[in-house]
């Protein structure tokens, strides 16, 4: 069965500072890999995500993350965050040719100070 | 366009009554998912829908919860004799089509059995 570990519950940063949440995932099949953004109070919203190409994929509010298939991680960075970075983040999985379902990590809080 | 809806906002009920939960996808999106978000247990899959396929409801946790699709559209959530451990976070997605792999969030109805 799938499975994904956010290892840090809450990262606290200051404003400017780079940042880098951690993913890393189990499981026995390929996988599509994402990361979702909740600002508080709201819905899940996609921030990226890694379907086959590049390692690198790119997503919005200028976040990127890597996938490394032999270390099993999707960690998500920004070289300098806002204020307005501060949110939950979930990292989530699928199964390749499944019913394209996510399996979710427990989130990690990010807060920035100014 | 408008996103996908949830109703209500919020819910609160008494243990072993039964609830529905109603979700309106985006229009045209063909797969519909059901998440539940609690603070122990995270973000959990419940039931998936695409098209006139058979739904996968593998994350349903028990018996007393079932959900149906009417007409390829909306989706309602039953749970009968909630609960207290029922309450949480009830979140819908939907997404275009199969290999799509971008699900569009509703802002969540909150549960709370008293």
């Amino acid at each position: 069965a799938q499975s994904v570990t956010q290892l840090d519950s809450q990262v606290p940063v200051f404003e400017e500072a780079p940042v880098e949440l951690r993913c890393n995932y189990s499981s026995s099949v390929s996988v599509y890999l994402f990361w979702y953004v909740q600002y508080p109070n709201q819905g899940l919203q996609l921030l990226l995500k890694y379907l086959s190409g590049s390692t690198l994929v790119k997503g919005i509010n200028g976040f990127e993350a890597e996938f490394n298939k032999s270390q099993t991680s999707f960690h998500l960075r920004k070289p300098s965050v806002h204020i307005s970075d501060t949110a939950e983040y979930f990292c989530a999985v699928s199964d390749k040719g499944g019913s394209e379902k996510l399996v979710f990590g427990k989130g990690t809080k990010l807060t920035v100070n100014p | 366009g408008a996103g996908v809806s949830q109703s209500p906002s919020n819910k609160v009920t008494e243990k072993g009554k039964d609830v529905e939960l109603r979700c309106d996808p985006i229009s045209g999106h063909t797969a519909l998912y059901w998440y539940r978000q609690s603070l122990g247990q995270g973000l959990e899959f419940l039931i998936y829908f695409q098209g006139n396929s058979a739904p996968d409801k593998s994350g349903l946790p028990s018996d007393r919860f079932s959900a149906e699709r009417t007409g390829g559209s909306v989706s309602t959530l039953t749970i009968q004799r909630t609960q207290q451990e029922d309450s949480a976070v009830y979140l819908c997605a939907s997404s275009l089509r199969t290999g799509d792999y971008e699900q569009y969030f509703g802002p969540g109805t909150r549960l709370t059995v008293t």
